[in-house]
């Protein structure tokens, strides 16, 4: 199956400054990378996603990238916001598979 | 309102017993999938179902067992071989399996007294 590793595990930033969080993937096959955001108590939410034949998609202040030859993706979140604050997976998988391979997710701390 | 719903949100069980946490979706999706979430460890699949009447096990399937007998349904038990049942059960599902995005439900916080 596939492996999804993601980093950094926690990060802290000033309100106002960028967040970059990144994963790697083994499976040259994986073809749908998504990213979810999960507020303490609450149920993960998808808030962007981008697929093999797409190297970048932005959607307001997140984006995120594809690098297919490196095998990796990344999180950008810009002007960060406290209510950013939260656990953030990214995950892959070919659709072969039947499901999402997720990583173990990046607790990101947004200091007003 | 489509959606998917979890019930019941805290579910308390003594040793030695089984429990069933429910899961129910409106959003006419294929395949459902049951993960749970301990503090550090993200998010570890149980099971997951394509179909109506089918179902894989997942990376962490000892100990508990599902049914999907209704495409709407997706039940999953979790039984006394479970030796750490504590935890947060998610049900999830999708427009079908393979690389479409979940919606995941609010969750069930299963304690063992």
């Amino acid at each position: 199956g596939e492996n999804v590793e993601q980093h950094p595990s926690t990060l802290s930033v000033q309100e106002g400054d960028s967040a970059v969080i990144k994963c790697t993937y083994s499976d040259s096959a994986s073809n749908y990378f998504p990213w979810y955001k999960q507020e303490l108590g609450k149920r993960p939410q998808l808030i962007i996603d981008i697929r093999s034949n797409v190297g970048e998609k932005k959607d307001q202040r997140i984006a995120v990238t594809l690098n297919k030859t490196a095998k990796h993706f990344s999180l950008h979140i810009t002007e960060t916001q406290p209510e950013d604050s939260a656990v953030y997976f990214c995950a892959a998988t070919p659709r072969t598979l039947g499901r999402l391979y997720f990583g173990r997710g990046t607790q990101l701390t947004v200091w007003p | 309102d489509g959606g998917i719903t979890q019930s019941p949100k805290y579910l308390f069980r003594k040793e030695g017993q089984n429990v069933t946490l429910s899961c129910e979706q409106n959003l006419n999706h294929d395949a459902m999938y049951w993960y749970r979430q301990d503090p550090g460890q993200g998010l570890r699949l149980i099971y997951y179902s394509q179909i109506v009447n089918d179902f894989q096990k997942g990376d962490i399937a000892e100990g508990y067992s599902v049914s999907r007998e209704k495409k709407e349904s997706f039940p999953l038990t979790v039984t006394s071989a479970q030796k750490n049942p504590t935890a947060f059960y998610l049900c999830a599902s999708s427009i079908e399996a393979g690389d479409y995005g979940y919606t995941f439900g609010s969750g069930t916080r299963l304690t063992v007294v």
